[in-house]
C-alpha cells in the first residue's frame, strides 16, 4: 500500500458525459501528478499540482482539468467524453521539490466509456 | 525531451534463474534521475528501484540491482532468483531535476515466471 487514495476504482459512462476522479495524496506530501495508461499511448504525464498550484502540464486534453484544493487532495475532470478516453488514470504523490524526491502511485481508476 | 527506450516487449525467466530487463534513456540534462517500476497484474505501480545519475555506484535492493551505464545512457535491471510473485510488467522512467518533476515512461516489459 502507497499510502495514495483514489477513487472511484472503476467507472463506466457513455459519450458525451462528465466524470470526476479524486485522489488523496500520502500523508505530507505536498505534490500530485496524474498519469493516464492506455494501450495505444502507453504512461503519459498529464498534470501536476504543488501545493494547491498548477505547476506543469503534459499531455492533457483540453476537455480535461484537474485541482488540488487546501487539504491537499486533488480531482480530475474529464468531459465531453470519447471511446477514446477509456483507460487507467493513476494518481501519483511526492514530498515535493528535491533531490531525492520519489513519485508513489496510487492504485488508479479505470475509466470505461461506452 | 526526455525519451525513454525499453526495446523488449516480453521476457520470460525461469524460477530462480537472473534476468536483465533493458533500458535506455536519451536526456539533455546533467541533472536527472531513473528509476523501475513495477506493475503486477493489479494494475498499481510500485517502486522497484531508483539510480541518482550523478551517483557512479549501481542501486541495489535485495534481489534487484541496476546496470547503469551513463556514457551509453543505458539502464538495465537485473532480477537475481526470480520468483513467481515478479511476473509483472516492468517500465523504466526517467525524471528531471527542476521544472516539471513529470516521469517520462518507456513502453514496458512484461517479465513471465516460469515454474
Amino acid at each position: 500500500d502507497s499510502g495514495v487514495t483514489q477513487t472511484p476504482k472503476h467507472l463506466i459512462t457513455a459519450t458525451g458525459q462528465r466524470v470526476t476522479l479524486r485522489c488523496s495524496p500520502r500523508s505530507g506530501d505536498l505534490s500530485v501528478y496524474w498519469y493516464q495508461q492506455s494501450l495505444d499511448q502507453g504512461l503519459q504525464f498529464l498534470i501536476q499540482y504543488y501545493n494547491g498550484e498548477e505547476r506543469a502540464k503534459g499531455n492533457i486534453l483540453e476537455r480535461f482539468s484537474a485541482q488540488q484544493f487546501p487539504d491537499l487532495h486533488s480531482e480530475l475532470n474529464l468531459s465531453s467524453l470519447e471511446l477514446g478516453d477509456s483507460a487507467l488514470y493513476f494518481c501519483a504523490s511526492s514530498v515535493g521539490r528535491g533531490r531525492t524526491d520519489t513519485q508513489y502511485f496510487g492504485p488508479g481508476t479505470r475509466l470505461t466509456v461506452l | 525531451a526526455q525519451t525513454v527506450t525499453q526495446s523488449q516487449p516480453e521476457m520470460s525467466v525461469q524460477e530462480a534463474e537472473t534476468v536483465t530487463l533493458s533500458c535506455t534513456y536519451d536526456t539533455s540534462e546533467s541533472d536527472y534521475y531513473l528509476f523501475w517500476y513495477k506493475q503486477p497484474p493489479s494494475r498499481q505501480m510500485i517502486l522497484v528501484i531508483r539510480q541518482e545519475a550523478y551517483k557512479q555506484q549501481n542501486a541495489t535492493e535485495n534481489r534487484f540491482s541496476v546496470n547503469f551505464q551513463k556514457a551509453a545512457k543505458s539502464f538495465s535491471l537485473k532480477i537475481s532468483d526470480s520468483q513467481l510473485g515478479d511476473a509483472a510488467m516492468y517500465f523504466c522512467a526517467s525524471k528531471t531535476q527542476g521544472g516539471s518533476e513529470k516521469l517520462v515512461f518507456g513502453k514496458g516489459t512484461k517479465l513471465t515466471v516460469n515454474p
